[in-house]
């Protein structure tokens, strides 16, 4: 199973939007919600943002959105702040591999 | 509030057999969740390794399926994960974590913990 495809970084200005792409296939994404995003600050554990696509967990600014269109999905970070600066990886479910990982975005606050 | 750390030999020797175990605080792992590991390099990135159920059932990435087994112990609140006949390519740091469905986002990580196979 490939890993999804994610731009290896993005960057935006303090307020602006940014949205990161994860392309995957009609294996993965394309067929299945439960597309997740994980964002992770240098040295540290990976912290769930979004699951099955759009929800987010408890605690989870709501400046941080995700959805689907076909065999790609995004995250959205509305309102980009110093702090959301770090990797972000997405994961979807594949089926006879379970989870395929995105290879990652650096997301960087100019 | 839940957390979960990771604990095992930082410096494996090739061809043994890496062993690992997630001691869960907070939540007690009989009563449900899946609870899973994770390993990430440099060379893979974000790699799942495997997932057991509180009741055993498991799950295995196939690529790895054949060295890997993973088990809980309710009794201590603990799972653990051993990976077989390792490499330099198991090089990792490994996460344990857990999950709400057996194939769905992992909400809680451990904090990870480096292992480097080297003779």
């Amino acid at each position: 199973q490939s890993a999804l495809t994610q731009p290896a970084s993005v960057s935006g200005s303090p307020g602006q939007s940014i949205t990161i792409s994860c392309t995957g296939s009609s294996s993965d994404v394309g067929t299945y919600n439960l597309v997740s995003w994980y964002q992770q600050h240098p040295g540290k554990a990976p912290k769930l943002m979004v699951s099955e696509v759009t929800k987010r967990p408890s605690g989870v600014s709501n400046r941080f959105s995700g959805s689907k269109s076909g065999n790609t999905a995004s995250l959205t970070i509305s309102g980009l702040q110093a702090e959301d600066e770090a990797d972000y990886y997405c994961c979807s479910y594949a089926g006879s591999s379970p989870y395929v990982f995105g290879s990652g975005t650096k997301v960087t606050v100019l | 509030q839940v957390q979960m750390q990771e604990s095992g030999p930082g410096l494996v020797k090739p061809s043994e057999t890496l062993s690992l175990t997630c001691t869960v605080s907070g939540y007690s792992v009989s009563s449900g969740y899946y609870w899973g590991w994770i390993r990430q390099s440099p060379e893979k990135g974000l790699e799942w390794i495997a997932t057991v159920y509180h009741s055993g059932n498991t799950y295995y990435n196939p690529s790895l399926k054949s060295r890997v087994t993973i088990s809980v112990d309710t009794s201590k609140n603990q799972f653990s994960l051993n990976l077989s006949s390792v490499t330099a390519a198991d090089t990792a740091v490994y996460y344990c974590a857990r999950s709400f469905g057996s194939f769905h986002a992992f909400d809680i990580w451990g904090q990870g913990t480096s292992v480097t196979v080297s003779s």
